[in-house]
Order: structure tokens, then C-alpha cells, then sequence
């Protein structure tokens, strides 16, 4: 079954643990991307990959990392989660980013609580 | 001011009732509207497509797009409980790689 995982689904933690959450796609796309979701501010954009070892930021970068060594993974880490990255994430992946659109293809989201 | 405004409701109607969503934007490079359901608990899943301005039917749901406007719009027609999601708009410009920009959501309950 085409699909994006991502793992763990829930996760409680506290400020300044580092944490990783995976995500991986078995599509063979070359596009994938990470978003926050929040009430009242919709899906935002953390990072994305337009292939392997190409990462780049998106609008709220701050505080996360990526990296894309393998083309179906797409790890986001956290190396000090604060409270305010309490949220909930998703991981969508897409056949490329070229100039039409293609599907993107999310993620069923991993809530993460910083106390 | 954000790039997409969406009304988040939450809205509630009863079943068989025709269910309009909108969304406003400000960027006039955006040419790609998507509409987007999620169910609670569920990731985003892609409802509707259209490219430029026009509309676009697919059995009882028709999406809008009114680009002189900067307007695009959600039509469900009978609607149903299973209906019940938060339906979310997105937009792409050509040059702007994989990058979507969504609204807020508009959380929608469809009551027997």
C-alpha cells in the first residue's frame, strides 16, 4: 500500500530532551516536507527536501532540523524541544517539486507535547 | 495579513444540506488551488484540484476558482455525516517548487 509513516504518533516529552520523529515514504518520491499544524494557523511549512541531501527551510524553521540521506526518509529533530513546539506534525511527501503540482501525500501526524 | 484566510467556523448543518466553503487570498502568482479533508486523528487528504480559474465537478463536491477575485470556493451538495471533517484550502505559484500554502481550516459537522 502507497503510503507516508511517520513514528512515534504520540509523544510527551520534556524541555531540552532531544527527540527524533521518523518519517518515510515507500512512493519513490523525490519531494518530501514537514509541517506544523496549530488552531487557528493552519498547516505550516518546517523544512523540505527536493531529493537526497537536498534540504531546505520553510517558514518556521526555527528549532528543528532535517536530513535526507536516504531517498524514502525524512527524519525531523529536535535537539531542545521547548513548549512552544508543542504541536501537531505532519510529513508529506510528493513525486517532485517541479512547476505543476503534484499530489502531496501526507502523513497520519505525530502529536508532540513539551512540558 | 496572512497569504490565505479561511473562515475556521466550526460550521453545523444538517444532513442534505448544500455546505459552501471559501477561502481569500492575496498572491496573484498562486495558480494551483487544492482543497484538502482531514478527518480527526488523520492526515490531510487531497479532496479537489484545479488548475487556474474555473470550475471543477467531481460527484457531489465542486470547487471554485474566481481569480480575479483572489477567491476560491467548496460546493457539497447533499451532504452527508461521513462529510464531517475540517476541510482545508491550499495554493501553489509555479515557481514555488512542492510549497503549499493552507488556510486556517474550517472545521464542518454534518448532523442526521
Amino acid at each position: 500500500e502507497a503510503q507516508v509513516t511517520q513514528n512515534p504518533r504520540y509523544l510527551i516529552t520534556v524541555t531540552g530532551k532531544k527527540l527524533t520523529v521518523t518519517c518515510s515514504q515507500n512512493m519513490n518520491h523525490e519531494y518530501m516536507s514537514w509541517y506544523r499544524q496549530d488552531p487557528g494557523l493552519g498547516l505550516r511549512q518546517i523544512y523540505y527536501s527536493m531529493n537526497v541531501e537536498v534540504t531546505d527551510k520553510g517558514d518556521v524553521p526555527e528549532g528543528y532540523k532535517v536530513s535526507r540521506k536516504e531517498k524514502r526518509n525524512f527524519p525531523l529533530i529536535l535537539e531542545s524541544p521547548s513548549p512552544n513546539q508543542t504541536s501537531l506534525y505532519f510529513c508529506a511527501s510528493s513525486l517532485n517539486s517541479g512547476g505543476t503540482y503534484n499530489e502531496q501525500f501526507f502523513g497520519p501526524g505525530t502529536r508532540l507535547t513539551v512540558l | 495579513q496572512k497569504e490565505v484566510e479561511q473562515d475556521p467556523g466550526p460550521l453545523s448543518v444538517p444532513e442534505g444540506a448544500i455546505v459552501s466553503l471559501n477561502c481569500t487570498y492575496s498572491n496573484s502568482a498562486f495558480q494551483y488551488f487544492m482543497w484538502y479533508r482531514q478527518y480527526s486523528r488523520k492526515g490531510p487528504e487531497l479532496l479537489m484540484y484545479t488548475y487556474s480559474s474555473g470550475n471543477k465537478e467531481d460527484g457531489r463536491f465542486t470547487a471554485q476558482v474566481d481569480k480575479s477575485s483572489k477567491y476560491i470556493s467548496l460546493f457539497i451538495r447533499d451532504s452527508q455525516p461521513s462529510d464531517s471533517a475540517t476541510y482545508l484550502c491550499a495554493m501553489k505559484a509555479y515557481n514555488q517548487g512542492g510549497k503549499l500554502i493552507f488556510g486556517q481550516g474550517t472545521e464542518l459537522s454534518v448532523k442526521p
